[in-house]
């Protein structure tokens, strides 16, 4: 069972430029999550997809952010003009609808932003 | 606003005894509670989880304890291996959108 593959794993970036980060789920998982994590935190909810169509995007931290799934497969999550403060853990996750709300997640993506 | 709670940020414990970790929730709108474990530079691992109408749920050397009207749960590991030193997340979910809601953190030291 291949589980959530996120690339790159790791991004260093310089203030201002676009990033973009690529998770691909479990297979057969239809819902596939974005989170983000900074250190002492806990995991902090983006948004999620239940196939290709996006159902919250409430909490995407700005305007910046923005993700997609176009085929409902794989997902990708850019970050625009980048800012110091986006320096952080990008977690991918995913579930089937049926396995109530236990998701799981991929090894993530760091951001750090110079 | 933090509806997850998680007020020890660490624990030390010796091999082979029990390791309690806490967490307190403030919304009764949660009905599903998840543990999950994290090292250092990976994604959390899911560990155990249980549903608002049970009040324990075992996996092994893991069980989760659920008090609903104290609005909190504990997750025990018994015995404790060196194996299981991390960082342990306690989540929590209302409805069935998956979307969790995560504390801080609390991290195991087992020696």
């Amino acid at each position: 069972d291949t589980g959530v593959s996120q690339n790159p794993r790791h991004k260093i970036t310089k203030r201002g430029q676009n990033v973009t980060f690529r998770c691909d789920p479990i297979s057969e998982h239809n819902r596939l999550y974005w989170y983000r994590q900074t250190l002492g935190q806990g995991p902090e909810f983006l948004t999620y997809f239940q196939n290709e169509a996006q159902l919250e995007k409430s909490r995407l931290l700005s305007d910046r952010f923005s993700a997609e799934r176009p085929k409902g497969s794989f997902s990708t999550l850019e970050i625009q003009r980048t800012e110091q403060g986006d320096s952080a853990m990008y977690l991918c996750a995913s579930s089937k609808t049926d396995s109530g709300n236990t998701i799981y997640f991929g090894e993530g993506s760091w951001l750090t932003v110079v | 606003d933090q509806q997850v709670k998680q007020n020890s940020p660490s624990l030390s414990v010796q091999e082979g005894r029990i390791s309690i970790l806490n967490c307190d929730y403030t919304n009764s709108m949660f009905d599903y509670f998840l543990w999950y474990k994290k090292y250092p530079a990976e994604g959390p691992t899911f560990l155990i989880s249980i549903s608002s109408i049970k009040d324990k749920n075992e996996d092994g050397r893991f069980t989760v304890f659920l008090n609903k009207s104290a609005k909190h749960l504990s997750l025990h590991i018994v015995p404790s291996q060196p194996g299981d030193s991390a960082v342990y997340f306690c989540a929590a979910s209302r409805g069935s959108q998956g979307n969790l809601i995560f504390g801080k953190g609390t991290k195991l030291s087992v020696k």
